[in-house]
């Protein structure tokens, strides 16, 4: 079975403030793959990233970047100058490439960015 | 950009009553979803759906629960007899497939939520 923990309920930062998101994983799956989703306030879910286990490298996209590690099942989430926007519901999933790829969810971080 | 897109955005229902939650996925896509999101908890894995059956579902996709694709384009959700503890954020999700293997990021709806009185 898969699990995603992220320990951290909520995070209370101001602005221009970096911050990271913990994310850890468990599978005994060889090929899985990795994702972050943004859940604003309005409540959709938004996909932020994809990583497949076989690829470490760490990944930078404009202000977030991320960095998994495998061997500390980690996939942590890092946004740089953080902004007001950026408040929102963090998601960490996994799922396994078997079966039909189901999300297994975190149970989720809460960012408040106070200005 | 193509999107997936639920109606209604929020349906109020009585208890014991039959609700249909709707979904428009991504055209070409081929996989499908449905999650619930009880408030302020982690999003649930329902029910995957894949050449128009049940591909896997979970301890939650009990007998009062049912998917269809009735016409190649909506995807829908039909709980029979809702209880109140239905009441929840219910997402429709799509994906397409990843080259040699199955696992590309799934695009989600914006939700629809369920409230049960």
């Amino acid at each position: 079975a898969q699990k995603v923990t992220q320990a951290q309920t909520e995070i209370s930062v101001v602005e221009k403030e970096d911050v990271t998101l913990d994310c850890v994983y468990e599978t005994r799956d060889t090929t899985y793959y990795l994702f972050w989703y943004k859940q604003p306030p309005s409540g959709e879910l938004v996909f932020l990233i994809r990583r497949n286990s076989f690829d470490e490298q760490n990944e930078i996209s404009g202000r977030y970047s991320w960095n998994f590690q495998k061997s500390t099942s980690s996939f942590n989430f890092t946004i740089t100058a953080s902004q007001v926007v950026d408040s929102a519901v963090y998601f960490c999933a996994l799922s396994v490439n078997t079966g039909f790829q189901k999300l297994v969810f975190g149970t989720g971080t809460r960012l408040l960015v106070s200005p | 950009e193509p999107e997936v897109t639920q109606t209604p955005s929020h349906q109020v229902t009585q208890m014991g009553q039959e609700v249909i939650l709707r979904c428009v996925p991504i055209s070409n896509h081929l996989y499908f979803y449905w999650y619930r999101q009880i408030l302020g908890q982690k999003v649930e894995f329902l029910v995957s759906f894949y050449n128009n059956e049940i591909s896997e579902k979970s301890e939650i996709f009990d007998d009062q629960f049912s998917v269809e694709r009735p016409d190649g384009s909506n995807f829908t959700l039909k709980i029979r007899s809702t209880k109140l503890e239905d009441s929840a954020m219910y997402f429709c999700a799509s994906k397409t497939t990843g080259q040699g293997a199955l696992n590309t990021e799934a695009f989600f709806g914006q939700g629809t939520r369920l409230t049960v009185v």
